[in-house]
């Protein structure tokens, strides 16, 4: 594919709504990452994909947020009953399973109101 | 848990000069990545120096590696105002993870 796609871009939700994020990460990538960006923040790590392998989800800050990958290629993060805490902009990026020259998507601004 | 960090968390340059940032990280490493961001949003790969490598060299990018002291630096000679952006380091703890650091902001003044 041409890159690592992310949807949406922007999402406003209000707080208690749950949401999902979509990333399609590059065709044959086996390796699939979640962060969490705050504002002016670095990146927190939140969930690592590896082929067929369970995954890592010990960034995953709480209870309420999940994430699959379904077919080894597009992932869904979901995060219930959102909070105000929760706005930031999540990213997305694949390897070929080598961590090693990371794509990233363009990211989703999720703002829960 | 972020991995890697980085100093100084802010730096204003005029163009022209040099911009060094450093990163420093506290497990071994098979490999660290310095990335570059726009704008908040995605991240675009610089430089990978590997943890048998000393120094590598990109263009204008200068990176070293320090295995014993757990750390690497990142110099952009010459700086632009193209060049004003956050660069993170990045390492991989646990051989194929990537984790980051919280970012030098850098500015180039023109």
């Amino acid at each position: 594919g041409a890159g690592v796609s992310q949807s949406p871009s922007n999402k406003v939700t209000e707080k208690g709504k749950d949401v999902e994020l979509r990333c399609d990460p590059i065709s044959g990538h086996t390796a699939l990452y979640w962060y969490r960006q705050s504002l002016g923040q670095g990146l927190e790590f939140l969930i690592y994909f590896q082929g067929n392998s369970a995954p890592d989800k010990s960034g995953l800050p709480s209870d309420r947020f999940s994430a699959e990958r379904t077919g080894g290629s597009v992932s869904t993060l979901t995060i219930q009953r959102t909070q105000q805490e929760d706005s930031a902009v999540y990213l997305c990026a694949s390897t070929d399973g080598l961590a090693i020259k990371a794509y990233f998507g363009p990211g989703t601004r999720l703002t829960v109101t | 848990s972020q991995q890697g960090e980085e100093d100084p968390q802010a730096l204003s340059i005029q163009e022209g000069e040099n911009a060094t940032m450093n990163c420093s990280y506290k497990t071994s490493i098979n490999n660290l990545q310095w990335y570059r961001q726009n704008s908040g949003r995605g991240l675009v790969h610089l430089i990978l120096i590997r943890s048998n490598e000393r120094e590598k060299h990109s263009g204008r990018l200068r990176v070293t590696l320090d295995t014993s002291k757990k750390s690497s630096s990142l110099l952009i000679t010459a700086s632009r105002a193209a060049d004003t952006a956050s660069y993170f380091c990045a390492t991989d703890p646990g051989g194929n993870d990537m984790r980051f650091g919280a970012g030098t902001r850098l500015t180039v003044k023109p």
